[in-house]
């Protein structure tokens, strides 16, 4: 999901199927990542983190892997429903710096009944 | 906890008219952060406060925006005179300084400068 121009990659799934969103980050020194989900209307809400000494992390059907080698992120949905549709953004965060997140531009996640 | 509360959810102007958007941190956050976000330019980061005091703004695109942040518990971004350019939504952000915990967004603030 690399984001460039005025649109938004967009990834269509239908509901029960898993869905991947990918990101890469900027800056090899960024040490902590968060998965962020944008709901029409709405401001974007926390899903997930991960600290780069770990290359995975799971949450409630939420998985977050990172590859720091190719400074790349993950973020994997399984059974994914018409609730998870949203458009989804990672950040970097460089801890011991200004702490303030920098965005990928999104993808935008459309999940079919 | 009631989160990052910002006013007022929509706002339609005239050109020309002052706007005056607002935000309320979360209480014990220290830090707080005015995005603009646009399809053109995603989330960008506007200004940023530590405690009361500004300490980037070099976001702020131009004169005609100014923020300020009186007390812990309010901020407000102003934008004199308005243009249908600086149609967006705006949000705003809190967090504990020193920290990369607990970022949270508001609902925005939906402008439109017609």
């Amino acid at each position: 999901g690399e984001s460039v121009g005025l649109h938004l990659p967009t990834l269509s799934v239908q509901e029960g199927d898993n869905s991947i969103i990918n990101c890469a980050y900027s800056n090899s020194a960024s040490d902590y990542f968060i998965w962020y989900k944008q709901e029409s209307g709405k401001g974007p809400q926390f899903i997930i983190d991960i600290r780069s000494n770990m290359d995975k992390r799971q949450g409630q059907r939420v998985t977050v892997l990172l590859n720091k080698t190719v400074k790349h992120l993950s973020l994997q949905i399984a059974a994914t429903q018409p609730g998870d549709s949203a458009v989804y953004f990672c950040a970097e965060i460089l801890s011991g710096g200004s702490y303030i997140p920098t965005f990928g531009r999104g993808t935008s996640l459309i999940v079919h009944p | 906890d009631a989160g990052v509360i910002q006013s007022p959810r929509h706002e339609v102007t005239e050109m020309g008219q002052e706007v005056t958007l607002r935000c309320k941190p979360i209480s014990g956050h220290n830090s707080l952060f005015w995005y603009r976000q646009t399809m053109m330019r995603g989330l960008e980061l506007l200004i940023y406060f530590n405690n009361n005091v500004p300490i980037d703004d070099s976001g702020m695109p131009e004169d005609r925006f100014s923020a300020k942040m009186p007390n812990a518990s309010f901020s407000t971004l102003k934008i004199q005179p308005s243009e249908p350019r600086d149609s967006a939504v705006y949000f705003c952000a809190s967090s504990r300084s020193g920290t990369d915990y607990g970022y949270t967004f508001g609902s925005g603030t939906r402008l439109t400068v017609v």
